[in-house]
């Protein structure tokens, strides 16, 4: 595609509940990268891959949340026992290793 | 830990007025990025500044970044009606000069809302 996709993009989900959000990549974009927005925040980093290799996963907040990308190109975020701060909208972006990131639209969870 | 701090927040001005936002940074980086928010939409990138002295132009947007400072601007000259947007300065905390490690640290973000 054009630019990077995100699925769903928007899920509500129930207090304990397990999502997985999508992020398709720009084709051929070795870094994707992982952000989470809080209303009226600006994003915070959560994670990011060089091919298939996590290299930070620093910014995930607990262990509930998880992130791959198996096979280098497609990613997906997930969050185990969802919880009310969790509400968020989630920002995938890839990058050709040139220093411009490209964002996707983002996936909104709310979490009730 | 890095902290990113613009100013103002929020800005309303009149069309054909010039204005500047700023950008604030604590710690080293040679990399610092804006970019464009609308409501319900993602990050739109506007300009990636990689050097001390950096100066970007794009229409009536002009960036421009000074390292020793820790500053980065963003000018707008003469407003129209559809720079109405959140625009957020983000710099680069990664330790490692290649790119494609990039890890970025947002400002809480300007809302410009330009009235006609």
């Amino acid at each position: 595609g054009a630019g990077v996709s995100q699925s769903p993009r928007y899920k509500v989900a129930k207090r304990g509940q397990d999502v997985a959000l999508r992020c398709d990549p720009i084709s051929g974009h070795v870094s994707l990268f992982w952000y989470q927005q809080a209303l009226g925040q600006g994003p915070e980093f959560l994670t990011y891959f060089q091919n298939e290799a996590q290299l930070d996963k620093s910014g995930l907040p607990s262990d509930r949340f998880f992130a791959e990308r198996p096979e280098g190109s497609v990613s997906t975020l997930k969050i185990q026992r969802t919880q009310q701060e969790d509400s968020a909208v989630y920002l995938c972006a890839s990058s050709l290793l040139t220093g411009e990131l490209f964002f996707g639209e983002g996936s909104r969870l709310t979490v009730l | 830990e890095l902290k990113v701090e613009q100013n103002p927040l929020f800005l309303s001005m009149q069309e054909g007025k010039n204005y500047t936002i700023y950008c604030n940074y604590s710690t080293t980086s040679d990399r610092l990025y804006w970019y464009r928010q609308d409501p319900g939409k993602s990050l739109e990138s506007l300009f990636v500044l990689l050097s001390n002295g950096a100066v970007k132009q794009e229409g009536r947007l002009m960036a421009s970044l000074d390292t020793k400072a820790r500053l980065s601007t963003l000018h707008i000259t003469a407003a129209v009606h559809d720079l109405s947007a959140t625009y957020f300065c983000a710099v680069d905390s990664s330790l490692i000069s290649n790119f494609g490690n990039e890890k970025l640290t947002f400002g809480t973000g300007t809302r410009l809302t330009i009235i006609p």
